[in-house]
């Protein structure tokens, strides 16, 4: 079964700072997809940014990036110039490329922006 | 595209009551997901649907619960005997079949499950 692991439950940032969120997975795949999703406390879950496991080149949405390590099954989450808004619960998850595949989430950490 | 939509957003029942939550997909969506999220804790899959046809249930999901989705669409997700520990934000997200792995899923906001 895959398990994704986030081991830091809070985290806290200097506004216009920058931020690295951790997240390590176990798979027995080689073809998946990884997604942070962001979840503030209107607690809809929101998309941030995905990665195809496949692609050797890191994701990247405006101030958003990630560190794949694929061989270290590591996916890290970097927010550059942190906001204010960027204050919520921040989600790692996986999911396989099978046809029956579900997205299977970390526990979460709680990031905190100081102005 | 109006998103997922979910009723009521927040339920508060009585220990033992029956309750009863809708979820409207973003139309064209065809796979329906129901997540169960506790505080301080990431999303557990309960079941999904593909159309009208249920294809997988969590160990989660007990005898009391049962999920619908009978013509295609809107899904609903009912539990029976409420207990104190069913308390829970239940999360419905959608996707599209051939594109939704890579994707990801689209969620609702949610309904705020209090059991008293």
């Amino acid at each position: 079964a895959q398990t994704v692991t986030q081991s830091q439950p809070e985290m806290s940032v200097q506004e216009a700072e920058t931020v690295t969120l951790s997240c390590t997975y176990d798979t027995s795949e080689s073809d998946y997809y990884l997604f942070w999703y962001k979840q503030p406390p209107s607690r809809q879950m929101i998309l941030v940014i995905r990665q195809e496991a496949y692609k050797q080149q890191n994701a990247t949405e405006n101030r958003f990036s990630v560190n794949f390590q694929k061989a270290a099954k590591s996916f890290s989450l970097k927010i550059s110039d942190s906001q204010l808004g960027d204050a919520a619960m921040y989600f790692c998850a996986y999911r396989h490329t099978g046809a029956n595949s579900k997205l299977t989430f970390g526990k979460g950490i709680t990031l905190s922006v100081r102005p | 595209d109006t998103g997922v939509s979910q009723d009521p957003r927040h339920k508060i029942t009585k220990r033992g009551q029956n309750v009863t939550f809708r979820c409207d997909p973003i139309s064209e969506h065809n796979r329906l997901y129901w997540y169960r999220q506790t505080l301080g804790q990431g999303p557990e899959f309960l079941t999904y649907f593909q159309n009208e046809a249920q294809l997988e249930k969590s160990r989660l999901l007990s005898d009391r619960f049962s999920a619908e989705r009978p013509k295609g669409s809107f899904s609903t997700l009912e539990i029976q005997r409420t207990e104190q520990g069913d308390s829970a934000m239940y999360l419905c997200a959608s996707s599209l079949d051939a594109t939704g792995a890579k994707k990801g899923l689209f969620f609702g906001s949610g309904t705020q499950l209090s059991v008293l």
